[in-house]
């Protein structure tokens, strides 16, 4: 299947940093990709969808400016956590398509905001 | 009002035996696809079925195989002959709009179940 690779998996940074995470698309061209956040013991919960070129679509409830993506090109996107707090921290990780039924997954990234 | 239910929060199974997975959904979309993936503690997610809503036959992979119920919009995943490797958590997700063309359209996930192993 086709590769997602995710970076880094897992960062620890100060309160009131920011940290910025990258999902690349290793041999395809991914002109959606999709960002979630997982809490402990939870399910996967959509964050944004982003497409190439354009601007990202949050879901309802999450904050545009503190989570921003960044699709610049068909092989990669990026979400910067802004001014990260301690609530903050979580596990994110991100798909992508390749224009068939699958959505393939990247590593994840384990986020802890000391 | 969830998409998608999982209502099994935790199971355990013996080894070598079969376990069966609850998930039902709701959608008012004749067109959607039906995924399962495995969440080992690693936290990847591994893709390991996939059922489209106007697919005639159950969909099998290996030991994996899914039992689509439309009527009664249930999409059971079945384990045979469970190995101590297939502890983890199991997610059941659901995509409307089954064409190629549905590809940009997000998964909605399950609450999850997680799945031990017993030797």
């Amino acid at each position: 299947g086709a590769v997602v690779s995710q970076h880094p998996s897992w960062v620890i940074c100060k309160s009131g940093t920011s940290v910025k995470i990258e999902c690349r698309s290793l041999d395809f061209q991914a002109t959606t990709m999709f960002w979630y956040r997982q809490f402990p013991k939870q399910s996967l919960m959509l964050m944004a969808t982003s497409n190439e070129g354009s601007k990202a679509t949050y879901e309802q409830g999450v904050e545009k400016d503190k989570f921003l993506i960044n699709h610049a090109s068909l092989t990669l996107s990026t979400l910067t956590v802004t001014s990260a707090h301690p609530e903050d921290s979580s596990f994110y990780i991100c798909s992508a398509t390749d224009g068939g039924t699958e959505a393939f997954f990247g590593q994840g990234t384990r986020l802890t905001v000391v | 009002a969830q998409k998608i239910t999982q209502t099994q929060p935790g199971m355990f199974v013996q080894e070598k035996e079969a376990v069966t997975l609850d998930c039902t959904y709701d959608t008012s979309d004749p067109s959607y696809g039906l995924f399962w993936y495995k969440q080992p503690s690693s936290g990847e997610m591994i893709f390991l079925i996939y059922q489209g809503s106007y697919d005639q036959q159950n969909a099998t992979e290996g030991r994996y195989s899914l039992n689509f119920q439309k009527a009664r919009k249930s999409a059971n995943l079945v384990i045979s002959a469970s190995q101590l490797g297939d502890s983890a958590m199991y997610f059941c997700a659901m995509r409307e709009g089954a064409s190629v063309k549905a590809a940009g359209n997000k998964l909605t996930f399950g609450g999850g179940t997680r799945v031990l192993v017993k030797p």
